[in-house]
């Protein structure tokens, strides 16, 4: 168990829908990064927040925001949803930047 | 630029063998270089990391050799188990935002 845990673990929702993934990160992190993990493109940086401001993008698209909370726990917000959108969302913590990240179980997206 | 190239792409090897992965960067910023074991349905787990600084790092039965003249980097498991059985990803990064450019994977296979 990494200590960041990763709401829901799955989700099923239609094209056109919006959903938002949550992460809370281990005690102490203070840098959220979100990624994920298709099968044709692999695992893949999505965007990173530290102490509650966005501080890198990776390959987000416009359809995705995000934002880290005070009590640093942080959201991912998917909107009118693709079924190319369907994969595996990861949230992983470190305590500073460019520190070991440890991963969450992940969330499971399927866009019907 | 930004690229991680992992080979091979899939692996079997015996119990009580060792398992080589290799991976190659082109980004000579890249300071960070951790080794991550996903098992099905589960969030990458943090194996092994190394800085530039140093050529070899052993922790257990893992391995990192370092080549920097190269920018070739591959993980070594001595004795391997078929509890070692899973995906296996490099990754790499660099600058103070740290977040990590992963290579395809290596789905790795201990015949009991």
């Amino acid at each position: 168990d990494s200590g960041v845990t990763q709401t829901p673990k799955h989700l099923i929702t239609a094209t056109g829908q919006r959903v938002t993934l949550r992460c809370s990160p281990r005690s102490g992190d203070l840098s959220v990064y979100w990624y994920q993990q298709s099968l044709d493109q692999g695992l893949q940086f999505l965007i990173q927040y530290y102490n509650g401001e966005e501080r890198a993008k990776g390959n987000i698209l416009e359809r995705f925001s995000a934002q880290q909370f005070p009590d640093l726990h942080s959201e991912l917000n998917l909107s009118s949803l693709e079924l190319g959108d369907s994969a595996l969302y990861f949230c992983a913590s470190s305590v500073v930047l460019g520190g070991e990240q440890y991963f969450g179980p992940g969330t499971r997206l399927t866009v019907t | 630029q930004q690229q991680v190239k992992q080979s091979p792409q899939s692996l079997i090897v015996q119990k009580g063998g060792i398992s080589i992965i290799n991976c190659a960067y082109e980004n000579t910023a890249f300071d960070y270089f951790p080794w991550y074991q996903q098992f099905p349905g589960k969030g990458p787990a943090l194996l092994i990391a190394i800085r530039p600084d140093v050529s070899e790092k052993k922790e257990g039965r893992f391995t990192i050799s370092f080549n920097k003249s190269a920018k070739q980097f591959s993980l070594h498991i001595m004795d391997s188990q078929p509890g070692d059985s899973a995906t296996y990803f490099c990754a790499a990064s660099g600058g103070s935002q740290g977040n990590l450019i992963f290579g395809k994977g290596t789905k790795l296979s201990v015949k009991p």
